[in-house]
């Protein structure tokens, strides 16, 4: 089975601050994504990397960055958390683009910006 | 990926048979249909994929009928523990994903 280990389950950080959320794969993918899910608005990618130093935009990568060293380890930086960047964030994996492989999915992070 | 559309919720009982029916009348030649499961306060989780006719695995069923403009996913002997929002995807899921509010399905005792 894929295992895909977000950092932290829950976080609570104060505006302003620098925030780094971490996720880890270990299943030699190529692919690694960073999501925001939100009530009413469903999943929106933020950023994704297809291979490692390599990362492209999503549909809403403002006010983020990411970094990816190594090939399991995929980062999302909160530059200057605003209480907006309050959100759940999932971390996902996936081998390929093509239609038939599926992304694997972290069991989230719930990240609260007071 | 293709617009899909599946009823916005569902209840059932322990020990039922839950089937949630999603339209996706554009699919193209080449694409995959492939449904997720979410629990609160978790990552979706995937659950079955199929291209044409009937897909089994530990989990559940998909069958699809030979024009592809639906599908539906089996749920055999739910559970209470099978209460969860279900996603259905159309097309390539392989970089960017488009949930919409997907079926949340409720399982009475």
């Amino acid at each position: 089975d894929v295992k895909v280990t977000q950092s932290s389950r829950y976080l609570v950080k104060r505006t302003g601050e620098k925030v780094f959320l971490e996720c880890v794969q270990d299943m030699d993918h190529e692919n690694m994504f960073w999501y925001r899910q939100d009530p009413g608005l469903g999943l929106r990618l933020i950023y994704f990397s297809y291979d490692v130093k390599m990362k492209e935009k999503g549909d809403i990568p403002e006010g983020y960055s990411v970094s990816r060293e190594k090939k399991e380890r995929f980062s999302l930086i909160l530059e200057s958390a605003s209480t907006n960047q309050t959100s759940m964030y999932l971390c996902a994996t996936g081998q390929g683009p093509n239609s038939n492989q599926p992304q694997h999915f972290g069991d989230g992070t719930r990240l609260s910006i007071l | 990926l293709a617009k899909t559309t599946q009823p916005i919720s569902m209840d059932s009982y322990e020990g039922q048979e839950v089937n949630i029916t999603c339209s996706h009348n554009n699919i193209a030649t080449n694409d995959y249909i492939t449904w997720y499961q979410q629990f609160p306060s978790q990552g979706p989780r995937f659950i079955i994929q199929g291209y044409k006719t009937k897909v089994t695995n530990e989990v559940a069923s998909l069958f699809i009928p030979a024009d592809r403009k639906s599908s539906t996913l089996s749920l055999p002997r739910v559970s209470l523990s099978d209460t969860a929002v279900y996603y259905c995807l159309v097309g390539d899921v392989g970089y960017k994903l488009s949930f919409g509010a997907g079926t949340t399905v409720t399982v009475r005792a």
